[in-house]
């Protein structure tokens, strides 16, 4: 049982390049998410996703997209990166809201140079 | 909006020493409340949740938290801590039906000397 499995696991970008980052969870989850973590800052959401073929904001959405094509699977896209996205992305999956236990991916090390 | 403080950036601690992190929340009703634990380099490990009932919550690897309505506190503790303790813990918090979106606080660093 792979739980959540986030690709890649590290990467370096030039500043107005552009990636996507991949996540995939084989528990059957509905609810799935994107957080960011900054040095003291905790873990703050991007985007997440209800359900299949649904999408929406979180608390800090500027410059990233997503799109949710499969129920498994949940994609992160920065369309032209800045020094600033440097970051460790995680991904994460829940079943229902009322089984709100997240598992997390083990993160993404991002850096924008 | 829910939010998430934990007022300790770093603590330190011997190793057998007993150990609490503190975790203040702001919500209007009763939140759901976590603890995680991140060890460097890794994805985020439950270590225990509180969504009803009982306000002392046991959890994995011997950590129990309280949960205090009237002081809108959360704190995780451990009687005894060991040295393979050492890691980043963050206290998050769900409120009400937001489709389980965590609000993680700033999070904690443990160092425990030997």
């Amino acid at each position: 049982n792979a739980g959540v499995t986030q690709t890649p696991k590290f990467r370096v970008l030039k500043t107005g390049q552009s990636m996507t980052l991949l996540c995939a969870q084989d528990m059957n989850h509905e609810y799935m998410y994107w957080y960011r973590q900054d040095p003291g800052m905790g873990l703050r959401l991007i985007h997440y996703s209800v359900g299949e073929g649904t999408t929406a904001k979180g608390e800090v959405p500027d410059g990233y997209n997503v799109s949710r094509l499969k129920k498994q699977n949940f994609l992160l896209g920065l369309e032209s990166a800045a020094p600033s996205q440097t970051s460790v992305y995680f991904c994460a999956s829940t079943r229902t809201v009322e089984n709100t236990e997240a598992f997390f991916g083990q993160g993404t090390r991002l850096t924008v140079v | 909006a829910q939010s998430v403080t934990q007022p300790d950036i770093h603590i330190t601690v011997s190793e057998g020493a007993s150990l609490e992190l503190r975790c203040n929340y702001s919500y209007g009703a009763t939140p759901y409340l976590f603890w995680y634990v991140q060890s460097p380099g890794q994805g985020l490990q439950l270590l225990l949740k509180y969504f009803s009932g009982d306000t002392l919550v046991q959890g994995i690897k011997g950590f129990e938290a309280e949960f205090k309505r009237s002081q809108s506190s959360f704190n995780l503790r451990k009687p005894s801590v060991h040295w393979s303790d050492a890691a980043e813990y963050f206290c998050a918090v769900i409120g009400g039906t937001s489709y389980g979106k965590l609000t993680f606080g700033q999070g904690t660093i443990l160092t425990v000397h030997p």
